[in-house]
């Protein structure tokens, strides 16, 4: 089955200053590669995705990059605001089924 | 207007004893999911249905049973509470099996 990495497991930032969080996926079918966002206490949300015929894609401070042949993809956030302090999950999926990392916790500092 | 809604919203209740939750998405996907969310905060999909059919099921002990009356309605109904099933369970759609999950708020179970 997919198995998906996620790096690092936390990340302090400066306000102001770019957060990267980095994927690694297994099953070279996965072909769709959602970024989700989860407060404390939320549910996780959807904030930005790439599929697999696209090897980048952004929306205003948050940016993805997808490397098919590498198998990893990556989250950017430029110009962190304390409100981008939350966990962040990576996500890779075939059929029905999304496989998760294991999360990002970042801390924006003012 | 509450997308993907489950209930109830946090649930207590004695090791042994039988509960269910409930899930109902309003936007007319045909594929609904189960997730359990540990204290580490690690999402784990339990269950995938596809029109009302069960597609996925992830090692999940046979004690938790999900349910789909229509495909705007998942349930999971878990027999026999452990101490270790206490987390959060969230319920998740998508248009197919390939797009994009939302899911609801969620459902903290505690098992005592």
């Amino acid at each position: 089955g997919e198995n998906v990495e996620q790096h690092p497991s936390t990340l302090s930032v400066q306000e102001g200053d770019s957060a990267v969080i980095k994927c690694t996926y297994s099953d070279s079918a996965s072909n769709y590669f959602p970024w989700y966002k989860q407060e404390l206490g939320k549910r996780p949300q959807l904030i930005i995705d790439i599929r697999s015929n696209v090897g980048e894609k952004k929306d205003q401070r948050i940016a993805v990059t997808l490397n098919k042949t590498a198998k990893h993809f990556s989250l950017h956030i430029t110009e962190t605001q304390p409100e981008d302090s939350a966990v962040y999950f990576c996500a890779a999926s075939g059929d029905y089924k999304l496989s998760f990392g294991a999360g990002t916790t970042v801390t924006v500092r003012a | 207007d509450t997308a993907v809604s489950q209930t109830p919203k946090y649930l207590v209740t004695q090791m042994g004893n039988d509960k269910s939750i409930k899930c109902e998405q309003n936007l007319g996907h045909d594929t609904m999911y189960w997730y359990k969310q540990d204290s580490k905060k690690f999402l784990k999909i339990m269950f995938s249905y596809n029109n009302k059919e069960l597609i996925i099921n992830e090692t999940v002990p046979n004690r938790f049973s999900p349910k789909s009356p229509d495909k705007a309605h998942l349930n999971l109904h878990i027999n026999s509470l452990e101490l270790g099933d206490s987390a959060v369970y969230f319920c998740a759609s998508s248009r197919n099996g390939a797009d994009t999950q939302y899911f609801g708020p969620g459902t903290r179970l505690t098992v005592l």
